[in-house]
């Protein structure tokens, strides 16, 4: 069963343009939301993350918005440039309980950001 | 402060062949674990550690075998390679405080192709 769906699988903005990949999880026990990103090469990093205790997050032009009720989240990406083409992975996770610091990945969206 | 690495970066094995991909960070991070990547999963969890000596396993544990005698160093051990375990593996590392378990640190990865 896959606790985590993300979508798009691929997405190509033009650069300026806002980038939204969503995230819907089916396990309750999660209590932080991060959002990884991964260059073609290299091992993910973090990019943003978020507690359930707000339901919206800003650094920079990235944005995370939060949604309990309807166990979703999704990053936004402002004014999105060529440098922001990257896979982008959720990743919820808990530190509590059996998920116990494990990230649950979703199977990442291809972000592509045309000059 | 090199972070996580792993070694080696390239690896080419014929099936059969047992191998050793080594991971190693010099944070003093309690919690390790071992994803493979492949095209469009994601990133699945195979073995997890959360401190010297404690290892369990994860979504995708079959082929492989782990331990962790020290909290820097934690290998996974392929022991009779097969063409399914081609992918790129990844190791990483956090903190086992609470707040701070769930930003994972990855290393560069290794590619691995058993033909």
């Amino acid at each position: 069963q896959q606790q985590v769906k993300q979508s798009p699988q691929s997405l190509i903005v033009q650069k300026g343009g806002i980038s939204i990949i969503n995230c819907a999880y089916e396990n309750t026990a999660f209590d932080y939301f991060p959002w990884y990103q991964q260059f073609p090469g290299k091992g993910p990093a973090l990019l943003i993350a978020i507690r359930p205790d707000v339901s919206e997050k800003k650094e920079g032009r990235f944005t995370i918005s939060f949604n309990k009720s309807a166990k979703q989240f999704s990053l936004h990406i402002m004014d999105s440039q060529p440098g922001d083409s990257a896979t982008y992975f959720c990743a919820p996770t808990s530190d509590r309980g059996s998920t116990l610091g494990r990230l649950y990945f979703g199977r990442g969206t291809q972000l592509t950001v045309w000059p | 402060n090199a972070g996580v690495t792993q070694t080696p970066k390239f690896q080419v094995l014929k099936t059969g062949q047992s191998m050793t991909l080594q991971c190693a960070q010099d944070m003093n991070h309690e919690y390790m674990s071992w994803y493979r990547q492949d095209p469009g999963m994601g990133l699945r969890l195979i073995h997890y550690s959360v401190g010297a000596g404690i290892t369990d396993q994860g979504e995708v544990p079959n082929g492989y075998n782990v331990s962790r005698s020290t909290t820097e160093d934690f290998p996974l051990r392929l022991l009779s390679a097969a063409p399914s375990q081609t992918s790129v593996y990844f190791c990483a590392s956090s903190s086992a405080g609470t707040g701070r378990r769930e930003t994972q640190y990855f290393g560069p990865g290794t590619r691995l192709l058993v033909l």
